[in-house]
């Protein structure tokens, strides 16, 4: 089967950097996906990695490392309105183009 | 252009009526997808459509699940029988071609069962 995991909770406080990690076990991987999704909100895309290393888009930056099974979100220079959830997302094996979404880190930036 | 689109937004219902839930995806995606998320919890995976095609509809809970989609586009989920577990914020999601990893949500149907 397949399995993502991330920590239930980050706290961070706003200006600085933080790291939500996302560690899968899936077979035929296809790339890590990234989601945001604000309470109340629906999830919105951040990023996609179907490849080793950085991919940065402004104060975002997500990270994958398919050798050791793991990625991880990075944002910077954080705001408040950050505070939300974030999913990370693999390819289902069953060969669908449908994803299998992780359990989400809710992140909590503090003033 | 226009976003996902989910309607009702709102809907309250008693044990034991039946309901329907629209989405309208993104005009041109093939690909539509209904989640189920509960207060606090993650995405739980429904059903998928490709075209007007199910090629994967492990994720209904129960035979009280079905849904269809219509033109390769509007699609209905509808739930039969509703009980107090089925209360949820039901999302649809669409993606275009092989950009699979790259969903666009709607807004949502809160479901609350009384």
């Amino acid at each position: 089967g397949q399995s993502l995991e991330q920590p239930s909770e980050v706290t961070a406080v706003e200006g600085a950097i933080v790291q939500i990690n996302c560690t899968y076990q899936t077979s035929g991987f296809y790339g890590l996906s990234w989601y945001q999704q604000h309470d109340g909100g629906a999830p919105t895309f951040l990023s996609y990695n179907a490849l080793d290393g950085l991919e940065e888009t402004g104060r975002f930056s997500s990270f994958l490392s398919r050798s050791d099974s793991y990625g991880y979100l990075l944002l910077q220079e954080l705001q408040m309105k950050d505070s939300a959830s974030y999913f990370c997302a693999v390819r289902d094996t069953k060969g669908f183009q449908k994803l299998v979404f992780g359990t989400g880190t809710r992140l909590l930036v503090s003033p | 252009g226009a976003g996902v689109s989910q309607s009702p937004s709102n809907k309250v219902t008693e044990k034991g009526k039946d309901v329907e839930l629209r989405c309208d995806p993104i005009s041109g995606h093939t690909a539509l997808y209904w989640y189920r998320q509960s207060l606090g919890q993650g995405l739980e995976f429904l059903i998928y459509f490709q075209g007007n095609s199910a090629p994967d509809k492990s994720g209904l809970p129960s035979d009280r699940f079905s849904a269809e989609r219509t033109g390769g586009s509007v699609s209905t989920l509808t739930i039969q029988r509703t009980q107090q577990e089925d209360s949820a914020v039901y999302l649809c999601a669409s993606s275009s071609g092989q950009k699979f990893y790259e969903q666009y949500f709607g807004p949502g149907t809160r479901l609350t069962v009384t």
